[in-house]
């Protein structure tokens, strides 16, 4: 089975860090854009960043950039998302999706079921 | 960034009646290869996710033919033939033309 599982969420305080971790499973991403997007739940998607197949092309939302840190691992079929200083505003569901295409064109066709990140003091 | 404004917020709809859901862009989401870089996404209760329409009318794998959808330029429209049960949710458009990637606030489908 096509499967995106995402890992590593949970309680932390403000200022504090995390890092997700999103497998794949029954497909290898090394050739796919790969994404992570969020949402506070109850609310809307919100993007937060992108990475290449090969890492020449990484893109983040700006209330992230500086703060988090996307990368990959083709050859364990791995995506993660460094969180440093984080904030209140950052709790939400954190997801990561497959881009149908390079360049994240043609949407995203395969999404995990998301890791909640809380940060609270 | 692209602000991507969708309409109505909230749609109440009967089944096998049609259904319309707009999407206009803040700016023009038309690629110099002459496609739309517009997505639309059905989030289930519960559940992650699912495309159903990319670079504005071509349907993703799996997705019944009832979903369309349409459009050029700044504005959208994903249209649903006959309305099943299963489609109740969230609808979200989301532009892919230039980063951030941003989506629309979400249209909520339930039968009335």
């Amino acid at each position: 089975e096509v499967q995106l599982v995402e890992s590593g969420g949970g309680l932390v305080k403000p200022g504090g860090s995390l890092r997700l971790s999103c497998a794949a499973s029954g497909f290898s991403l090394s050739s796919d854009t790969m994404n992570w997007v969020r949402q506070v739940p109850g609310k809307g998607l919100q993007w937060v960043s992108s990475i290449s197949s090969r890492n020449t092309v990484i893109y983040y939302a700006d209330s992230v950039k500086g703060r988090f840190t996307i990368s990959r691992d083709n050859a364990k079929n791995l995506v993660f998302l460094q969180m440093n200083n984080l904030r209140a505003e950052d709790t939400a569901v954190y997801s990561c999706a497959r881009a149908k295409f390079p360049g994240d064109v043609g949407g995203f066709d395969i999404w995990g079921q998301g890791t909640l990140v809380i940060v609270s003091s | 960034d692209i602000v991507m404004t969708q309409f109505p917020l909230s749609l109440p709809v009967t089944p096998g009646e049609p259904a319309s859901i707009s999407c206009r862009s803040s700016q023009s989401l038309q690629h110099s290869n002459g496609y739309n870089y517009v997505d639309w996404y059905l989030q289930r209760p519960g559940q992650s996710p699912q495309l159903l329409i990319y670079m504005g009318s071509d349907r993703a794998s799996g997705v019944p033919v009832r979903f369309s959808g349409s459009g050029s330029g700044t504005d959208f429209t994903l249209k649903i033939t006959r309305v099943e049960a299963e489609d109740v949710g969230v609808y979200y458009c989301m532009q892919a033309l230039q980063t951030p990637w941003t989506f629309g606030q979400g249209t909520k489908v339930e039968i009335k």
